[in-house]
């Protein structure tokens, strides 16, 4: 059971708009600032955004990122059949002093 | 470009014990920080460990003093001990650098290494 959590699964059809929640606490999320990652099977996790809404400059802008007091948010429009994998928020957790992922989130694109 | 390379895994009975490392290259290894993440079949990424560039170390709870991180910064190499392994430590491990900016992850990973605890 993570201290972060995530829908286990979202879908939408190709071309249209998903957002993935990533809900937390004042001793995460609240007070840290969230980073993203997408997994395809088999692979190692791929950095989408850090510091709640940067990307990485080989990440398109279909990709972003925003938090509202212990929640953060990833967004991706224009889905596409690959964009199908793991979705996974990550940040630092004062009390546990270590970091901590979601749950992680499965998207489908239908 | 920053590489990591993962090796160390394997299959290990109950009760055992294993060292996994990594070998970084590309990069100043002793400039930054570093973290390994495991992932059980099927299952999640889990933050597992961190050692700051200075040696300051981080554990998550569910280790219990069992693992224990470490670096060479002479051989930019890192390392993670593991004692008492149980089955639910069966997973892949990942080696990660730390990234730089505010938040907390990970710009390069490690192929990852797959850790089978099993008699």
């Amino acid at each position: 059971q993570s201290v972060l959590t995530q829908p286990p699964s979202v879908s939408a059809a190709p071309g249209q708009k998903v957002t993935i929640s990533c809900s937390g606490s004042s001793s995460n999320i609240g007070n840290n600032n969230v980073a993203w990652y997408q997994q395809l099977p088999g692979t190692a996790p791929k950095l989408l955004i850090y510091d709640n809404n940067h990307r990485p400059s080989e990440i398109p802008d279909r990709f972003s990122g925003s938090k509202s007091g212990t929640s953060a948010t990833l967004g991706i429009t224009g889905l596409q059949t690959g964009d199908e994998a793991d979705y996974y928020c990550i940040t630092w957790d004062a009390s546990l002093n270590g970091g901590v992922f979601g749950g992680g989130t499965k998207l489908t694109v239908l | 470009e920053a590489q990591l390379l993962e090796s160390g895994g394997g299959l290990v009975q109950p009760g055992g014990s294993l060292r996994l490392s990594c070998a970084a290259s590309g990069f100043s290894f002793s400039s930054y920080a570093m973290a390994w993440v495991r992932q059980a079949p099927g299952k999640g990424l889990e933050w597992v460990s961190a050692i700051s560039d200075r040696g300051d170390t981080y554990y998550a709870d569910f280790m219990k003093g069992r693992f224990t991180i470490s670096r060479d910064n002479s051989k930019n190499t890192l390392y993670l001990q593991m004692n008492s392994v149980r089955a639910e430590d069966t997973a892949v491990y990942y080696c990660a650098r730390d990234a730089p900016g505010a938040s907390h992850h990970f710009d390069y990973w490690g192929q990852g290494t797959l850790v089978t605890v099993s008699s």
